[in-house]
């Protein structure tokens, strides 16, 4: 079966240390990875997508990515975190065996950043 | 200004009473869906639609219909509301199907706010 795991539901971190979210994937053949953010009574709002090429992706506010296929993961990434970043973090893959236009999400991760 | 609007953004209503979410958006996309949101299990699919007249079940469509009558609108019909369909729900929508080399590249899709419903 195809599935995203986000293996915390929750990241804690101190402003201006570097931030990890954690996302891992099973599909089959090559799939396209996106992250989101979701803000508190907002819809999701993308951030930033692999598709092919270099395994290191960059996105909006400072976020990126890095794509480890042997490790079928897509971490989300931040040198230095800001207390505006807390919200709640969806990985998602949109398989290239599925002509729906599908995306699969991860359960979510709460990141809190305090001051 | 791009957007994905729906409404109502909160409605609290009784088991069997009839409820359309509508859902529009003003970026001319083909590709739109309906997710529903619940804790600990991110989101999940509803019912999507290729194009205007264009629509098929995802992953969880039971007690939903929609309709594609017009390429902006796609709104999800509740015929007989039951409290298992509680839930935060979004529409969505992009520019074509995700994964279609030909549109370019992937399409990100872009999320109105989302509805609170609850079914007492």
């Amino acid at each position: 079966a195809q599935s995203v795991a986000q293996p915390e539901d929750q990241v804690n971190v101190a402003e201006g240390n570097p931030l990890t979210v954690k996302c891992t994937y099973s599909v089959s053949g090559n799939p396209y990875l996106f992250w989101y953010v979701q803000y508190p009574n907002r819809g999701l709002q993308f951030l930033l997508k692999y598709i092919t090429g270099d395994n290191l992706v960059k996105g909006s506010y400072g976020f990126e990515a890095e794509f480890n296929k042997s490790q079928t993961s897509f971490h989300l990434k931040k040198p230095s975190a800001l207390v505006s970043d807390s919200a709640l973090y969806f990985c998602a893959v949109s398989p290239h065996s599925s002509n729906t236009g599908k995306l699969i999400f991860g359960q979510g991760t709460t990141l809190q950043v305090k001051p | 200004e791009a957007q994905v609007t729906q409404n109502p953004r909160y409605l609290i209503t009784v088991t069997g009473k009839k409820l359309t979410v509508t859902c529009s958006q003003n970026m001319n996309h083909e590709y739109m869906s309906w997710y529903r949101q619940d804790p600990g299990l991110g989101l999940r699919q509803i019912y999507y639609s290729m194009n205007v007249e264009v629509t098929d079940k995802g992953d969880v469509p039971e007690g939903y219909k929609v309709s594609r009558k017009e390429k902006r609108n796609f709104p999800l019909i509740l015929e007989s509301p039951s409290p298992n369909q509680t839930s935060l729900y979004f529409c969505a929508s992009s520019l074509s199907n995700v994964w279609t080399a030909a549109s370019g590249g992937n399409q990100p899709q872009h999320f109105g706010d989302g509805t609170r419903l609850s079914i007492l």
